[in-house]
């Protein structure tokens, strides 16, 4: 059963950096690439970025770039993506979703996803 | 980046009847090569992540059932339930993948009249 499961809730301060992590199962990182997703509380969902599989070659959203990075190690399946200065408006849940078909790049659909981190920022 | 407007926000549906969303994106996310339209649609219920229901406007997701169906072209598309159940309550999304800065819409939320 294709499956991603995430790392657990993360409490930060503004100024700090977070790494979410997201464990591939039955679904390889080296023929297909991940999504990461995040929704505010009570908000819509917002586009992070997407790595390649297998290159690891990414593409962040606009007003992201700069602040995030995003990476996987094929070795055991396991993306990551780290947000760095974080505010408080970065609170949210976070998502890593694998792509709807493979070899498509970023222009694709997003199945399956994981069940979600979510990061607060608060002082 | 192309903008994804749904609506209603919110729509209050009775069980058995259809729930009709609308997706319109500012420009056109049909991509001629493939002859496909880009978009998809992905329900959420509260706690839980997205789920895809829909791609390509409207090939169904196996496994999904068939009261669900997209509809569509160009920039106006349609997410129809044809038979509202209690298990769909929930907030529905589309999504474009036409340009590589991906969006979603704001997403509608349906409920038992």
């Amino acid at each position: 059963q294709v499956q991603l499961v995430q790392s657990g809730a993360e409490v930060k301060k503004p100024g700090a950096s977070v790494k979410v992590s997201c464990k591939a199962s039955a679904y390889s990182l080296i023929t297909n690439g991940i999504t990461w997703v995040r929704q505010a509380p009570g908000q819509g969902l917002e586009w992070m970025g997407w790595i390649s599989p297998n290159n690891g070659n990414t593409h962040y959203a606009q007003k992201l770039q700069g602040r995030v990075t995003m990476t996987t190690d094929t070795s055991t399946d396991i993306a990551y993506m780290e947000l760095r200065s974080l505010r408080s408006d970065d609170t949210g849940v976070y998502y890593c979703a694998g792509d709807g078909v493979s070899g498509s790049g970023p222009w694709n659909w997003f199945d399956p996803w994981g069940q979600g981190t979510l990061v607060t920022v608060s002082s | 980046d192309i903008v994804m407007t749904q609506s209603p926000d919110s729509l209050a549906v009775s069980l058995g009847e259809r729930a009709t969303i609308s997706c319109k994106s500012s420009q056109s996310v049909f991509y001629s090569p493939q002859n496909t339209n880009q978009l998809a649609w992905y329900q959420q219920k509260p706690g839980q992540p997205p789920k895809l229901l829909i791609y390509w406007a409207s090939t169904r997701k196996s496994g999904i059932p068939d009261r669900f169906s997209g509809s569509g072209s160009g920039t106006d598309f349609t997410l129809t339930i044809s038979s509202l159940q209690a298990e769909d309550v929930a907030v529905y999304y589309c999504q474009q993948y036409y340009n590589s800065q991906l969006t979603f819409g704001g997403g509608t939320k349906v409920e038992i009249k």
